[in-house]
């Protein structure tokens, strides 16, 4: 699997939006790219994923440059329950998710 | 999304026991769970794969006589951490992936927070 870069905290204003980052240069042609995120001492949940296009959902929207070696996650309007760890992760279809460090996101009153 | 549920929740051992930890889709058919387990303030590792009616795959390093896997149905995936010590205690979480959600999302559980005295 990919392996995928990201920073290690970041701090957002509340109702602002969370912009993170996640570097994944050496991904596959038919390799996706997760995000999940974990709040403390729950189970990771799942926020969005995409191949080549851009995506869209309830709870974020997902901006794969074209190249596919970086993509961006964005939290359109930031909230205190938005504070978590976040993962990017790149997998191939059907197969398992590799988690590293993530991104610790605090969200700021 | 889908619902993935884990009991117990928390549980509290004596070092030797055996702890049985069950793992359920609840609204859909897993025919893949997967166990990870997490220490204080490190990421999630992956334990094992199962697919429904077969063989755990377990990652390298795991023990599989330790911690025995079953998936004997679409909805239910067990853990077994068998002579429990100290040292296996962690944040214990199965994800389940099923083909009628697509392109391989997982959902997780909210985890089992396993304490060996």
């Amino acid at each position: 699997d990919a392996k995928t870069t990201q920073p290690t905290s970041m701090d957002c204003a509340e109702g602002r939006a969370a912009n993170l980052p996640c570097n994944h240069s050496t991904i596959s042609g038919n390799e996706y790219v997760y995000w999940y995120r974990q709040i403390h001492s729950q189970g990771p949940q799942y926020i969005i994923h995409g191949l080549k296009n851009n995506e869209t959902n309830e709870m974020a929207s997902l901006i794969i440059t074209e190249d596919r070696k970086s993509s961006t996650l964005i939290l359109p309007h930031a909230t205190l329950r938005d504070t978590a760890v976040y993962y990017c992760i790149v997998s191939r279809r059907n197969e398992k998710l590799t988690f590293g460090t993530g991104t610790r996101l605090t969200i700021i009153p | 999304g889908a619902v993935v549920s884990q009991h117990p929740s928390w549980v509290i051992c004596k070092s030797g026991t055996s702890v049985k930890i069950e793992c359920r889709s609840l609204d859909f058919q897993a025919t893949t769970m997967f166990w990870y387990r997490q220490f204080p303030k490190q990421s999630l590792m992956l334990m094992a794969t199962s697919n429904e009616g077969s063989k755990a795959t377990y990652e390298q390093g795991v023990e599989k006589d330790k911690f025995l896997i079953n998936h004997a149905s679409l909805t239910l995936s067990t853990l077994t951490v068998t002579s429990a010590h100290p040292e296996d205690s962690s944040f214990y979480i199965c994800s389940a992936s099923g083909l009628a959600l697509g392109d391989n999302e997982q959902f997780f559980g909210p985890g089992t927070r396993l304490t060996v005295l």
